[in-house]
């Protein structure tokens, strides 16, 4: 089966800042899919970014990027210039890209931006 | 456009109970998954559908769990009878069952408390 692990329970920045988040799965599939969920305090799952596989180049979104190691099994995301409104629980995921479709999430990242 | 709509946002109810959760996926999505997030267990699937048929329920706790998909556009998860030990909250998402647009985009959730 597979497994999502964040290491990190929490973390915190300044504000400006960067910050990376750490996040290791395992599985014994070559094809799949990684995600990053931001959870704020509403409660609301939003994606933040998402990474496949077989893409060697990493995902990046504005001020959010990836450093995705396959060998590895390693899939970290890093915030740049961190904003008050980044203040969240993040959540690592994956997905098998054949088969079942269902997330396995990872026990999550609370991040704290210090002003 | 409507993302995954989710009702009631929350319901307090007593032991012993039944209680129903409704969701509405996005519009042309072919698969629906609920998730439960407790303090606990973290974020788990408890059933998806595709085209409107249970694919795994293998994370539905027991028989007084149930989820129907009566049509693409409407699903319900039942307890009967509830307990506390059901307080969570409860997460309706969608997606595409197709390669490059899989990602699942989720509700707003559902915040149960079992007296």
């Amino acid at each position: 089966a597979q497994t999502v692990t964040q290491s990190q329970p929490e973390m915190s920045v300044q504000e400006a800042e960067t910050v990376t988040l750490s996040c290791t799965y395992d599985t014994s599939e070559s094809d799949y899919y990684l995600f990053w969920y931001k959870q704020p305090p509403s409660r609301q799952m939003i994606l933040v970014i998402r990474q496949e596989a077989y893409k060697q180049q990493n995902a990046t979104e504005n001020r959010f990027s990836v450093n995705f190691q396959k060998a590895a099994k390693s899939f970290s995301l890093k915030i740049s210039d961190s904003q008050l409104g980044d203040a969240a629980m993040y959540f690592c995921a994956y997905r098998r890209a054949q088969g079942a479709q269902k997330l396995v999430f990872g026990q999550g990242t609370r991040l704290t931006i210090n002003p | 456009d409507a993302g995954v709509i989710q009702s009631p946002r929350h319901e307090v109810t007593e032991m012993g109970q039944e209680v129903t959760l409704r969701c509405k996926p996005i519009s042309g999505h072919n698969s629906l998954f609920w998730y439960r997030q407790t303090m606990m267990r973290g974020l788990e699937l408890l059933i998806y559908f595709n085209n409107n048929v249970p694919i795994d329920d293998s994370g539905m706790p027991e028989d007084r769990f149930s989820a129907k998909m009566p049509n693409a556009s409407f699903s319900t998860l039942k307890i009967q009878p509830s307990e506390p030990r059901d307080s969570a909250v409860y997460f309706c998402a969608s997606s595409l069952n197709r390669r490059a647009q899989e990602t699942q985009y989720f509700g707003p959730g559902t915040r149960l408390l079992v007296l």
